[in-house]
This record gives C-alpha cells, structure tokens and sequence, in this order.
C-alpha cells in the first residue's frame, strides 16, 4: 500500500530558530498533500494544502510567512517553521492524497513529528 | 457554525463486546465519510469510507452506518480486542478537504 514517510519524528529547537520537516510519498506521486497540525487530546486541524509545482493555500488563521511549504517534486513536501517560538510546539502531521477501493479520495497520513520550541 | 462532534469521554468495554462510536455533524453535506484509527504519538491510519447513497459499510469486524437525515455515522467494532485500543477519528469532505473530528479514545479491557 501507499507508504507516507515524515522525518523527522522528533525535534527540539530553541526559540528564534527555524525546523523543516520533510513528508515523502515512498511508492506513488502525490500532487496533492495536507498539512495538519494537531494539539494533544484535540482534532487535526488543517493548516494548508501543499500542491506539486504551485503555492500552497492556507487556512484562515495560519501564518503563510511562519509556516513555509514547499512542494518542489511529486514526492516531496517540506513545512519550514520560521522563527519557533514555545506556542509552535505541537504535533505536525502530513498525508497524501490515495485512492480508496470506492475511488474516492483517502489520506494517507506520515507518523508526524513532534516539535518542541524551548 | 459547522461542527464535527465525538464523545469527546473514552469509551472503556470488554474485549468480546461490541463498541459503537458515534459521529454527528453539522452544517455539512459530506459526499462521503470517513474513519481513521490514531495510535499515540502516530498518524492516523485510514480504515473505511461510505458514500452519502450507502447505508452501511462492512470491513472485517468493522461497521460504519451513515444517516444523512440524521447527520451522523456510526462505527462499530464487534469481538472488540485490547488491540483495538487507540482513537478513531471521524472525517468528511469539505470542498476537496478533509475535515476530522476530534476523535474518541476507545480502550478495550480483558
């Protein structure tokens, strides 16, 4: 099956300083992948859709110059956060667009990575 | 406002039982629903989809219903085993994103 590879899983950085995460479809092209971001015991919350060749969309409320996204190649997205500071501290999560049996769409998610801003 | 709501309460059963989760939206008219398993400190992990035209979905031990004049989904494990401990989330699309709810922790005891 479809295999979402997301490095790296775990990072600590100090405040002020920039963490790039790398989220990698292992065995298919992925012209589209979803970032989410997801606080503990609460929802995934999407912070924006990362298309191959183009600008990613942000949601309403998410800082386009804070979160970087860059989707350069049909098996590569990467999240920058410029400028951690404690708040950014969080699970970040990507997944890729798969196809179901149904033929509907279905995200195939990468393990996440856990940020912590000192 | 548009809510996705969960039992937001773990679900605590007996391994050999039947759990049931619900799902109930509002202000949403999905095509189709989703439900995915979420491990601690992973990724969720898509386990079944049903269309807005389809009653009922069956996988394994797996069962999702969808009542679209009810606005919810339900989602059954039957012969519940402490493996299948973790949370499931329920999502649905939402103009080519996928909207998840905020999940219920389900932990099954021998």
């Amino acid at each position: 099956g479809a295999v979402v590879s997301q490095h790296p899983s775990r990072v600590i950085c100090k405040s002020g300083t920039s963490v790039k995460i790398e989220c990698r479809s292992l065995d298919f092209q992925a012209t589209t992948m979803f970032w989410y971001r997801q606080f503990p015991k609460q929802s995934l919350m999407l912070m924006a859709t990362s298309n191959e060749g183009s600008k990613a969309t942000y949601e309403q409320g998410v800082e386009k110059d804070k979160f970087l996204i860059n989707h350069a190649s049909l098996t590569l997205s990467t999240l920058t956060v410029t400028s951690a500071h404690p708040e950014d501290s969080s699970f970040y999560i990507c997944s890729a667009e798969t196809f179901a049996s149904s033929g509907a769409n279905v995200l195939t998610f990468g393990a996440g990575s856990r940020l912590t801003v000192l | 406002s548009q809510k996705i709501e969960q039992n937001s309460e773990a679900l605590n059963i007996q391994e050999g039982k039947t759990a049931t989760l619900t799902c109930n939206y509002t202000n949403y008219s999905p095509a189709y629903l989703q439900w995915y398993r979420q491990d601690p400190g992973r990724g969720p992990v898509f386990l079944l989809l049903i269309r807005e035209n389809e009653k009922e979905k069956r996988k394994e031990r797996l069962k999702v219903t969808f009542d679209t004049t009810l606005k919810q989904s339900l989602f059954h494990i039957t012969a519940s085993q402490p493996a299948d401990s973790a949370t499931y989330l329920c999502a649905l699309d939402n103009t080519d994103k996928l909207i998840f709810g905020t999940g219920t922790r389900l932990q099954v005891f021998p």
